[in-house]
């Protein structure tokens, strides 16, 4: 069936350092989201990608979607303690019918 | 005012009881979704209505039922729990099934089954 991977499944960072997740879709997608999930919190939307090849920027957030909409990255730069929580990306299912996602990204930050 | 809000948020339960879940959503949106997290966050997909047809049924237990009153209400019945079912579920919606535009999530409901 339709999967969706994400790596790495854990990462931790000083503070101001860079941080990327990556995502791998075994289909080709209509499109990519990106959600955050705070330590006890629910999936927030960030962003959603659609063109091959698409580069779309929030602050210090930079998101990416792969020339064969199969593959996506969000880089976080000079991360902040306010960053920490798991990002997850996402895409429709086959039928279009429901999202699926990827077992997400947990990023801790220490000071 | 909330957008998707589901009750309870924690509920703690007696294996083989019964218990739901209710959701709302009061966004107008067509499509309302159940997601289930385990403990190591994985987000997986249960059921998902549209206009109150079920549109997906993924492989769950027949003891998960679904049930729509109105297009903005989801409610999720569990029958039988078992300690396998512990885990956080959401209450999802987006406003079009077809593009799969964003999905808002409701605060969780942490089902602790002891």
């Amino acid at each position: 069936g339709q999967q969706v991977m994400q790596i790495p499944q854990y990462q931790h960072v000083q503070e101001g350092e860079d941080f990327t997740t990556y995502c791998n879709s075994s289909t080709t997608l209509s499109n990519i989201q990106w959600y955050k999930q705070r330590p006890g919190g629910h999936p927030v939307f960030l962003i959603q990608l659609v063109k091959s090849g698409e580069v779309k920027k929030q602050k210090r957030l930079t998101f990416q979607f792969g020339e064969a909409k199969k593959n996506s990255s969000l880089h976080i730069t000079a991360t902040q303690t306010t960053d920490v929580g798991t990002y997850f990306c996402a895409g429709p299912d086959q039928a279009g019918t429901a999202l699926i996602f990827g077992k997400g990204t947990t990023l801790s930050v220490s000071s | 005012d909330t957008a998707v809000s589901q009750t309870p948020k924690y509920l703690v339960t007696q294996m083989g009881n019964d218990k739901s879940i209710k959701c709302e959503q009061n966004l107008g949106h067509d499509t309302m979704y159940w997601y289930k997290q385990d403990s190591k966050k994985f987000l997986k997909i249960m059921f998902s209505y549209n206009n109150k047809e079920l549109i997906i049924n993924e492989t769950v237990p027949n003891r998960f039922s679904p049930k729509s009153p109105d297009k903005a209400h989801l409610n999720l019945h569990i029958n039988s729990l078992e300690l396998g079912d512990s885990a956080v579920y959401f209450c999802a919606s987006s406003p079009d099934r077809v593009r799969s535009t964003e999905a808002f999530f409701g605060q969780g409901t942490r089902l602790t089954v002891v």
